[in-house]
């Protein structure tokens, strides 16, 4: 059973160009998250998906971000006109709405914005 | 390689107890660690952190963790609990390239 997987694990975006980040759960998972780590930070949350829903995204930023998570595919973070500030390392986690609600987290994207 | 272990899956205090959730990590040079918070139906929440400095961290809620080197360990402590802390508790470790977590201890708070 593979784990979670996220493609690609490096992406470079000169400012002003779209990021698109892919999130592919474990199998049988149908809730995705997504974090973003700053330098020397821990995980912030962004988002919580479930399949064509999104439950919650109080932690998105309100212009350029946005995610999505189709009925068949991959979840994606897009990030539009990327800005230096952007550049992290971007987490997706994916779980079943088991009785302890484990997260398993993918290796994440580091994204860097020239 | 770096680890984290979290050797208690459950933890149950009384209201108004104080609580310790505990941590032991292994790293090569100096650590950076992390306690998170997860609430039912939600993502994981940061609470507090550890880079350097004082040993005792406070963080968020009334939390607070203590860095112990000699220990290495890294527990997570509250004086007082609520019922409202009942949850998810997840102790991580990083260096620049990679993120490691706990298995989680689920912590429960009776009235």
């Amino acid at each position: 059973n593979a784990g979670v997987m996220q493609n690609p694990r490096h992406l470079v975006r000169r400012r002003g160009q779209e990021a698109r980040l892919r999130c592919s759960p474990m199998k049988g998972h149908s809730h995705v998250y997504w974090y973003r780590q700053l330098p020397e930070e821990g995980l912030k949350f962004m988002v919580y998906l479930q399949k064509e829903n999104i439950i919650d995204e109080s932690g998105m930023p309100k212009e350029r971000f946005s995610a999505e998570f189709p009925k068949e595919g991959p979840s994606i973070l897009r990030i539009q006109q990327v800005v230096r500030g952007d550049s992290a390392a971007y987490f997706c986690a994916s779980s079943t709405l088991g009785s302890n609600n484990e997260q398993f987290f993918g290796p994440g994207t580091r994204l860097t914005v020239l | 390689a770096q680890s984290v272990a979290q050797p208690e899956d459950q933890v149950n205090v009384a209201e108004g107890n104080p609580l310790t959730v505990k941590c032991t990590y292994s790293v090569s040079g100096n650590p950076y660690l992390f306690w998170y918070v997860q609430y039912p139906n939600r993502g994981l929440q940061f609470l507090l952190k550890y880079i350097t400095g004082d040993n005792l961290v406070k963080g968020s809620y009334g939390f607070e963790a203590e860095f112990n080197k000699s220990q290495t360990s890294f527990h997570l402590k509250k004086p007082s609990a609520l019922v409202s802390d009942s949850a998810l508790y997840f102790c991580a470790v990083r260096d620049p390239n990679d993120m490691r977590f706990g298995a989680g201890t689920r912590l429960t708070v009776k009235p």
